[in-house]
Protein backbone atom coordinates (compact mmCIF):
# COMPACT_ATOMS: atom_id res chain seq x y z
CA UNK A 1 0.00 0.00 0.00
CA UNK A 2 0.89 3.52 -0.58
CA UNK A 3 0.56 4.28 3.43
CA UNK A 4 -0.46 3.55 6.53
CA UNK A 5 -4.14 2.18 6.74
CA UNK A 6 -6.11 2.69 9.57
CA UNK A 7 -9.54 1.10 10.35
CA UNK A 8 -12.60 1.37 10.79
CA UNK A 9 -11.95 5.09 10.19
CA UNK A 10 -15.26 6.10 13.50
CA UNK A 11 -16.47 3.47 15.96
CA UNK A 12 -19.22 4.44 17.91
CA UNK A 13 -19.33 2.24 21.20
CA UNK A 14 -21.35 2.09 24.58
CA UNK A 15 -19.98 2.01 27.88
CA UNK A 16 -18.07 -1.39 28.76
CA UNK A 17 -17.95 -2.91 25.46
CA UNK A 18 -14.32 -3.70 24.11
CA UNK A 19 -13.84 -2.54 20.82
CA UNK A 20 -10.41 -3.35 18.74
CA UNK A 21 -8.96 -0.63 16.20
CA UNK A 22 -6.76 -2.30 13.04
CA UNK A 23 -3.13 -0.37 11.56
CA UNK A 24 -1.78 -1.35 8.32
CA UNK A 25 1.71 -0.10 8.67
CA UNK A 26 3.79 0.56 5.11
CA UNK A 27 5.47 -2.84 3.87
CA UNK A 28 8.97 -2.89 5.16
CA UNK A 29 8.57 -0.86 7.84
CA UNK A 30 9.77 -2.44 11.32
CA UNK A 31 8.47 0.09 13.91
CA UNK A 32 5.15 0.71 14.32
CA UNK A 33 3.35 3.34 16.88
CA UNK A 34 0.31 4.00 18.23
CA UNK A 35 -0.71 7.61 19.79
CA UNK A 36 -4.15 9.09 21.19
CA UNK A 37 -4.99 12.30 20.73
CA UNK A 38 -7.52 13.77 22.92
CA UNK A 39 -9.60 17.54 21.70
CA UNK A 40 -7.14 19.94 22.51
CA UNK A 41 -4.65 17.77 23.44
CA UNK A 42 -1.14 16.72 22.01
CA UNK A 43 -0.48 13.31 20.86
CA UNK A 44 0.42 10.87 23.67
CA UNK A 45 2.69 8.10 22.95
CA UNK A 46 0.71 4.72 23.35
CA UNK A 47 2.98 1.81 22.95
CA UNK A 48 5.48 1.02 19.88
CA UNK A 49 6.59 -2.24 18.23
CA UNK A 50 10.17 -3.01 16.62
CA UNK A 51 10.94 -5.95 14.64
CA UNK A 52 10.45 -9.35 16.72
CA UNK A 53 11.83 -7.02 20.17
CA UNK A 54 8.79 -6.95 23.10
CA UNK A 55 7.28 -3.74 22.49
CA UNK A 56 7.54 -0.91 24.72
CA UNK A 57 4.16 -0.90 26.63
CA UNK A 58 5.04 2.25 29.04
CA UNK A 59 2.63 4.93 27.30
CA UNK A 60 -0.41 2.56 27.77
CA UNK A 61 -2.47 4.62 30.34
CA UNK A 62 -4.51 1.60 32.08
CA UNK A 63 -4.41 -2.54 31.75
CA UNK A 64 -7.98 -2.28 29.46
CA UNK A 65 -5.17 -1.44 27.06
CA UNK A 66 -3.14 -3.95 25.14
CA UNK A 67 -1.93 -4.17 21.53
CA UNK A 68 -0.35 -6.87 19.27
CA UNK A 69 1.32 -7.42 16.33
CA UNK A 70 0.87 -10.29 14.10
CA UNK A 71 3.66 -11.06 11.37
CA UNK A 72 6.24 -8.06 11.55
CA UNK A 73 3.07 -6.21 9.94
CA UNK A 74 -0.63 -5.62 10.85
CA UNK A 75 -1.45 -4.43 14.59
CA UNK A 76 -3.94 -4.61 16.34
CA UNK A 77 -5.03 -1.70 19.47
CA UNK A 78 -7.38 -3.65 22.09
CA UNK A 79 -9.54 -1.18 24.47
CA UNK A 80 -11.54 -3.39 27.29
CA UNK A 81 -14.42 -2.12 28.90
CA UNK A 82 -14.42 1.00 27.09
CA UNK A 83 -15.14 4.47 29.54
CA UNK A 84 -16.00 7.77 28.32
CA UNK A 85 -12.82 8.98 29.01
CA UNK A 86 -11.07 6.57 25.74
CA UNK A 87 -12.78 9.09 23.08
CA UNK A 88 -10.06 10.51 21.55
CA UNK A 89 -8.37 9.75 18.09
CA UNK A 90 -6.26 6.89 17.60
CA UNK A 91 -2.98 7.23 15.66
CA UNK A 92 -1.08 4.57 13.75
CA UNK A 93 2.49 5.48 12.58
CA UNK A 94 5.13 3.19 11.25
CA UNK A 95 9.21 4.53 9.96
CA UNK A 96 11.80 2.25 8.20
CA UNK A 97 13.81 2.12 11.94
CA UNK A 98 13.56 3.49 15.35
CA UNK A 99 14.66 7.07 14.91
CA UNK A 100 13.51 7.74 11.91
CA UNK A 101 10.69 9.99 10.60
CA UNK A 102 6.86 8.35 11.46
CA UNK A 103 4.74 8.19 8.54
CA UNK A 104 0.76 8.42 10.44
CA UNK A 105 -2.35 7.03 8.60
CA UNK A 106 -5.58 8.79 9.03
CA UNK A 107 -6.89 7.65 12.54
CA UNK A 108 -10.35 6.18 14.10
CA UNK A 109 -11.86 8.49 15.85
CA UNK A 110 -13.41 6.77 19.04
CA UNK A 111 -16.73 7.64 21.11
CA UNK A 112 -17.84 6.13 23.78
CA UNK A 113 -21.19 7.23 24.52
CA UNK B 1 9.17 14.06 32.54
CA UNK B 2 9.44 16.07 29.42
CA UNK B 3 7.83 19.21 29.02
CA UNK B 4 7.52 20.63 25.67
CA UNK B 5 5.52 23.70 24.72
CA UNK B 6 5.21 25.46 21.06
CA UNK B 7 4.80 29.20 21.47
CA UNK B 8 1.39 30.05 20.77
CA UNK B 9 -1.42 28.40 19.77
CA UNK B 10 -2.32 30.22 16.60
CA UNK B 11 -0.20 32.07 14.71
CA UNK B 12 -1.78 34.42 11.65
CA UNK B 13 0.54 36.27 8.85
CA UNK B 14 -0.01 37.65 5.61
CA UNK B 15 0.92 35.65 2.24
CA UNK B 16 4.59 36.09 1.44
CA UNK B 17 5.72 36.93 4.73
CA UNK B 18 7.57 34.39 7.04
CA UNK B 19 6.22 32.64 10.03
CA UNK B 20 8.31 31.61 12.28
CA UNK B 21 7.07 28.88 15.28
CA UNK B 22 8.75 27.79 18.35
CA UNK B 23 8.85 24.59 20.17
CA UNK B 24 11.03 24.53 23.74
CA UNK B 25 11.30 22.01 25.64
CA UNK B 26 12.53 21.29 29.50
CA UNK B 27 15.03 18.47 30.75
CA UNK B 28 16.88 16.70 28.75
CA UNK B 29 18.22 17.55 25.00
CA UNK B 30 16.42 15.19 22.51
CA UNK B 31 18.60 13.44 20.22
CA UNK B 32 16.32 13.98 17.31
CA UNK B 33 13.64 16.76 17.23
CA UNK B 34 10.97 16.60 14.28
CA UNK B 35 8.64 18.66 13.11
CA UNK B 36 5.00 17.86 11.55
CA UNK B 37 2.52 19.46 10.05
CA UNK B 38 -1.82 18.22 10.63
CA UNK B 39 -4.58 19.08 8.55
CA UNK B 40 -7.86 18.75 10.47
CA UNK B 41 -9.62 14.95 10.36
CA UNK B 42 -6.12 13.56 8.85
CA UNK B 43 -2.68 12.30 10.77
CA UNK B 44 0.22 14.35 11.17
CA UNK B 45 2.58 14.87 8.18
CA UNK B 46 6.13 14.27 8.55
CA UNK B 47 8.17 17.52 7.62
CA UNK B 48 11.81 17.98 8.84
CA UNK B 49 14.23 15.84 11.56
CA UNK B 50 17.08 17.60 12.99
CA UNK B 51 19.96 15.83 15.61
CA UNK B 52 21.42 17.13 18.30
CA UNK B 53 24.87 17.78 16.24
CA UNK B 54 23.03 19.89 13.39
CA UNK B 55 22.41 23.38 14.25
CA UNK B 56 20.24 23.79 11.07
CA UNK B 57 18.28 21.98 8.37
CA UNK B 58 16.54 23.33 5.16
CA UNK B 59 14.39 21.87 2.77
CA UNK B 60 12.56 24.23 0.20
CA UNK B 61 10.81 26.93 1.88
CA UNK B 62 11.19 25.46 5.50
CA UNK B 63 13.94 25.88 7.65
CA UNK B 64 14.09 24.40 11.01
CA UNK B 65 16.79 25.72 13.73
CA UNK B 66 18.34 23.43 16.70
CA UNK B 67 19.62 25.21 19.74
CA UNK B 68 20.81 23.13 22.43
CA UNK B 69 21.78 25.29 24.78
CA UNK B 70 18.38 27.39 24.75
CA UNK B 71 16.39 24.14 24.64
CA UNK B 72 14.82 25.55 21.62
CA UNK B 73 13.59 24.70 18.07
CA UNK B 74 12.96 27.55 15.70
CA UNK B 75 10.68 26.79 12.15
CA UNK B 76 10.40 29.22 9.41
CA UNK B 77 7.93 29.25 6.28
CA UNK B 78 9.38 31.65 3.90
CA UNK B 79 7.09 33.31 1.36
CA UNK B 80 3.87 31.55 3.02
CA UNK B 81 0.91 30.78 1.22
CA UNK B 82 -2.67 30.03 2.24
CA UNK B 83 -2.02 26.45 1.39
CA UNK B 84 0.10 26.55 4.31
CA UNK B 85 -2.53 26.87 7.21
CA UNK B 86 -2.27 23.76 8.99
CA UNK B 87 -1.29 23.25 12.67
CA UNK B 88 2.50 22.43 13.49
CA UNK B 89 3.55 19.45 15.57
CA UNK B 90 6.74 19.61 17.48
CA UNK B 91 8.15 16.39 18.21
CA UNK B 92 11.08 15.24 20.31
CA UNK B 93 12.87 11.52 20.35
CA UNK B 94 15.58 11.10 23.41
CA UNK B 95 17.00 8.81 20.76
CA UNK B 96 18.57 6.74 23.73
CA UNK B 97 18.21 3.49 24.91
CA UNK B 98 14.50 2.05 25.41
CA UNK B 99 13.28 5.57 24.78
CA UNK B 100 14.57 5.90 21.18
CA UNK B 101 11.76 6.13 18.74
CA UNK B 102 8.89 7.18 21.43
CA UNK B 103 8.52 10.88 20.54
CA UNK B 104 6.72 13.51 22.87
CA UNK B 105 4.76 16.08 20.90
CA UNK B 106 3.75 19.42 22.03
CA UNK B 107 0.14 20.89 21.36
CA UNK B 108 0.76 22.10 18.64
CA UNK B 109 0.47 26.29 16.55
CA UNK B 110 -2.16 26.95 14.02
CA UNK B 111 -1.04 28.97 11.44
CA UNK B 112 -3.54 30.69 9.56
CA UNK B 113 -2.07 32.67 6.44
CA UNK B 114 -4.25 35.40 4.59
CA UNK B 115 -4.20 36.62 1.55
Amino acid sequence: GAGVSQSPSNKVTEKGKDVELRCDPISGHTALYWYRQSLGQGLEFLIYFQGNSAPDKSGLPSDRFSAERTGGSVSTLTIQRTQQEDSAVYLCASSARLGYEQYFGPGTRLTVT
Amino acid sequence: SQKIEQNSEALNIQEGKTATLTCNYTNYSPAYLQWYRQDPGRGPVFLLLIRENEKEKRKERLKVTFDTTLKQSLFHITASQPADSATYLCALDRGRGSTLGRLYFGRGTQLTVWP
